[in-house]
């Protein structure tokens, strides 16, 4: 067990340009979830997924967002057209449905638009 | 909203104890009390869970107050590598609502050497 791991773990990027991050969860861990994290805030909440269903999605997560965990292992967040205000930490959990569904975290992908 | 309250910042010298408080006063019956920790460009680092009973592991104690509104956090022999942001998050088990966790702003805790 190696715990939940980011890629990358820095991205810088330019106004208007696609990014992609990707998370490997806990092995076995059937839940994922995507977090962000801006400057002195908590980490807020976007979306996670059960095995590959993506079960919730929270309004930070604009269309310009968009998830996926095609075979229930890993995951990718992509941002498309990022802006400025995308700059953030990205951080990614993942838990096992059972008993009461703890959250591990990774290191998280930090996010720079220029 | 976060549904918990905590201050913003305490010190505490190293080897003494740290006590951490917390208020969830809107706390609901089947809703559990975790704490993570942050250390400063990681990510949250899960510390320990209760519902009503005080509990203890490796890293801390949990004292969970019996009207359960709040509870504190102990770190017994706190260690200059225990300083981080300190977060109390309130919430229902898997199932039982929204499973993404509800974090404040936490309490930054500064162990002075």
């Amino acid at each position: 067990d190696t715990g939940v791991s980011q890629d990358p773990r820095h991205k810088i990027t330019k106004r208007g340009q696609n990014v992609t991050f990707r998370c490997d969860p806990i092995s076995e861990h059937n839940r994922l979830y995507w977090y962000r994290q801006t400057l002195g805030q908590g980490p807020e909440f976007l979306t996670y997924f059960q095995n590959e269903a993506q079960l919730e999605k929270s309004r930070l997560l604009s269309d310009r967002f968009s998830a996926e965990r095609p075979k229930g292992s890993f995951s990718t967040l992509e941002i498309q057209r990022t802006e400025q205000g995308d700059s953030a930490m990205y951080l990614c959990a993942s838990s096992l449905t059972s008993g009461l569904d703890t959250q591990y975290f990774g290191p998280g992908t930090r996010l720079t638009v220029l | 909203d976060a549904k918990t309250t905590q201050p913003p910042s305490m010190d505490c010298a190293e080897g003494r104890a740290a006590n951490l408080p917390c208020n969830h006063s809107t706390i609901s019956g089947n809703e559990y009390v975790y704490w993570y920790r942050q250390i400063h460009s990681q990510g949250p680092q899960y510390i320990i869970h209760g519902l009503k009973n005080n509990e203890t592991n490796e890293m801390a104690s949990l004292i969970i107050t019996e009207d359960r509104k709040s509870s504190t956090l102990i770190l017994p022999h706190a260690t200059l590598r225990d300083t981080a942001v300190y977060y109390c998050i309130v919430r229902v088990p898997p199932g039982g609502g929204a499973d993404g966790l509800t974090f404040g702003k936490g309490t930054h805790l500064i162990i002075q050497p």
